[in-house]
Formats: C-alpha cells, sequence, structure tokens
C-alpha cells in the first residue's frame, strides 16, 4: 500500500483563489517532499521538509508537517491557471529504502 | 546545466518484444530511479543505482531490469512485454545516497499493442 495518500483526489477552483491539499502517511519519516507534474511530463520538485520542521514557505507555496499526526499540507495561494497540475507528496519513511509517492491530487485552476 | 534526459520520448511496441530505455542523469549526480506510472497504480519504484551498483528493486517481475554505466547513465530493460507494461518510464537523478531532491527527466511512453 502507498505509505502517502493525497487528499483530495480532485480539485477545481477559480485563479486568485487559495489551493491546499493534504498528505497523510503510516511510519515515520526522515523527510517529506512535493513534487508537481503537468500532465504526461516529468515531476518537478516544489519543497523538501524535515521531520524536525514544522512549516516552509518557497515563494507562494506553503507546506506544513505534523508529525503527530503523520501528514502534511501544501498550501498554493493565489492560484494561477498555470498552476493546473497533479501534485505529489513522497515520504522518505523510516523502515523504507526509497522515497514512497501518493497517487497524487489533480489541480485545476480556470481564469 | 543540462536536466535529466530521457530517450526515447514515445515508443510503440507489440507484445512478446523487448525495449530498452536510456536515461542520461544530470552531471555529477550519481544516483539514479527508475519509476513506472500508470494511471491505476501512480508511481511505483523500479530501481535505484548508485554508482553502478542496484542499491534498491521494486516489486517487478524479473522481466524488469537495468543497469548503470560508470558515466552514471542508466538503462532499464524490459522483456516479453505485456499489454500492462504501457505506462511513462520516469528516471531521477540525485547527487548522493540520501532521499533528498530528485530531479526527473521527461519520460518515456511505452505503449504495447
Amino acid at each position: 500500500s502507498q505509505q502517502g495518500e493525497e487528499d483530495p483526489q480532485a480539485l477545481s477552483i477559480q485563479e486568485g483563489e487559495n489551493a491546499t491539499m493534504n498528505c497523510s502517511y503510516k511510519t515515520s519519516i526522515n523527510n517529506l517532499q512535493w513534487y508537481r507534474q503537468n500532465s504526461g511530463r516529468g515531476l518537478v520538485h516544489l519543497i523538501l521538509i524535515r521531520s524536525n520542521e514544522r512549516e516552509k514557505h518557497s515563494g507562494r507555496l506553503r507546506v506544513t508537517l505534523d508529525t503527530s499526526k503523520k501528514s502534511s499540507s501544501l498550501l498554493i495561494t493565489a492560484s494561477r491557471a498555470a498552476d493546473t497540475a497533479s501534485y505529489f507528496c513522497a515520504t522518505d519513511a523510516k523502515g523504507y529504502s526509497t522515497l514512497t509517492f501518493g497517487k497524487g491530487t489533480m489541480l485545476l485552476v480556470s481564469p | 546545466k543540462a536536466g535529466v534526459t530521457q530517450t526515447p520520448r514515445y515508443l510503440i511496441k507489440t507484445r512478446g518484444q523487448q525495449v530498452t530505455l536510456s536515461c542520461s542523469p544530470i552531471s555529477g549526480h550519481r544516483s539514479v530511479s527508475w519509476y513506472q506510472q500508470t494511471p491505476g497504480q501512480g508511481l511505483q519504484f523500479l530501481f535505484e543505482y548508485f554508482s553502478e551498483t542496484q542499491r534498491n528493486k521494486g516489486n517487478f517481475p524479473g522481466r524488469f531490469s537495468g543497469r548503470q554505466f560508470s558515466n552514471s547513465r542508466s538503462e532499464m530493460n524490459v522483456s516479453t512485454l505485456e499489454l500492462g507494461d504501457s505506462a511513462l518510464y520516469l528516471c531521477a537523478s540525485s547527487w548522493g545516497q540520501d532521499h533528498g531532491e530528485l530531479f526527473f527527466g521527461e519520460g518515456s511512453r511505452l505503449t504495447v499493442l
């Protein structure tokens, strides 16, 4: 089974609105990463948050990590049509030898 | 600097054939990982190589194999293709062995008829 699970599976918003995606995982982690994938293309790394960090920012992105709840959230503020993509969380989990990806959240931002 | 390059980008094969996919990592990166992406299963880990050694292997049948060369370039091979092997195969490189940021190529889209 997947170590990380994103929620919701799909999200549709208007330009200018904020988009929030969540990721839950099962076991303790070393770090958690978020990636973006435009349709049929490769994944692009967005942000990495370590297990001892609670929040990180990068431009319009804000990532939080709650290790007690084993969850993370990705907030995209002031969304643009160009943010339309699938977003994946990936966990570097203790006891796992590789980075494990969730199935992703499909975000549609309409002009 | 140049990104991760995967070739070919698209290919069509028939059942029973074999295929070889190539990945050139970012210069200086010694770790290469391969993932299979399908709509139903999402991203599934295939292999990870570091300095020509396979460090990890995912839960795929023996028809899936790979290798890494001394210049860090990597290839993966799928023999006796099945319809279910149709997928986007993604290669990712990173500098070291820790599970930090991965740099992905654009993928090789394999269609098996």
